[in-house]
């Protein structure tokens, strides 16, 4: 167990609807990221949240958005759900920043479906 | 863009044998971090490497990181049942960057 939690386990939707997936980090860290796991993409990194504040971007896109809120559990919502959006999203947490010697602790993951 | 490229994708030994993925950056990374993630599971880091040159083993894994920082092997030494899984290695590009950016992954199977 990696004390980094997600909710829901598995989201079942249909497309065009908005989902909103949760994550709360390990105790003490102050940096979540949010990464897409698909079958032909691999580990896709979307973004990173560092004390509440957008650390950094990656091949997110413009229907989803994430935010860190005080307590720094993370939200991240899906809007206009396409059958490609179907994919496990994990959540990673680290004490610090990010970058070298910082250490990324994954959740288990919650699995959508688009139908 | 900036890729970390990684082979094989799939790899099949024996019990006993050894396995090697080696991991290939097209920028120079500022250091370099190997996971392990089980069927069904979630990436667990194995460890990160940060010099030139490196060489750091886990029991029968053994780490190395390329003189230039653009390449990455993990070796695993008598493949065992337990090795089983997908290996992805992951890289920041310079010493302030934050974003992992993570290879395909190779994915291990073991027969006994």
């Amino acid at each position: 167990d990696s004390g980094v939690t997600q909710t829901p386990k598995h989201l079942i939707t249909a497309t065009g609807q908005r989902v909103t997936l949760r994550c709360s980090p390990r105790s003490g860290d102050l940096s979540v990221y949010w990464y897409q796991q698909s079958l032909d993409q691999g580990l896709q990194f979307l973004i990173q949240y560092y004390n509440g504040e957008e650390r950094a971007k990656g091949n997110i896109l413009e229907r989803f958005s994430a935010q860190q809120f005080p307590d720094l559990h993370s939200e991240l919502n899906l809007s206009s759900l396409e059958l490609g959006d179907s994919a496990l999203y994990f959540c990673a947490s680290s004490k610090q920043i990010g970058g070298m010697a910082d250490t990324q602790y994954f959740g288990p993951g919650t699995r959508l479906t688009v139908l | 863009g900036q890729q970390v490229m990684q082979i094989p994708q799939y790899q099949h030994v024996q019990e006993g044998e050894d396995f090697t993925t080696y991991c290939n950056s097209s920028t120079t990374l500022s250091n370099i971090q190997w996971y392990k993630q089980r069927p069904g599971g979630h990436p667990v880091f194995l460890i990160q490497l940060v010099k030139s040159g490196e060489v750091k083993k886990q029991k029968r894994l053994t780490f190395q990181f390329g003189e230039a920082k653009k390449n990455s092997s993990l070796h695993i030494t008598a493949t065992q049942t337990t090795d089983v899984g997908t290996y992805f290695c992951a890289g920041t590009i310079n010493q302030a960057g934050t974003a992992l950016i993570f290879g395909k992954g190779t994915t291990l199977s073991v027969s006994s």
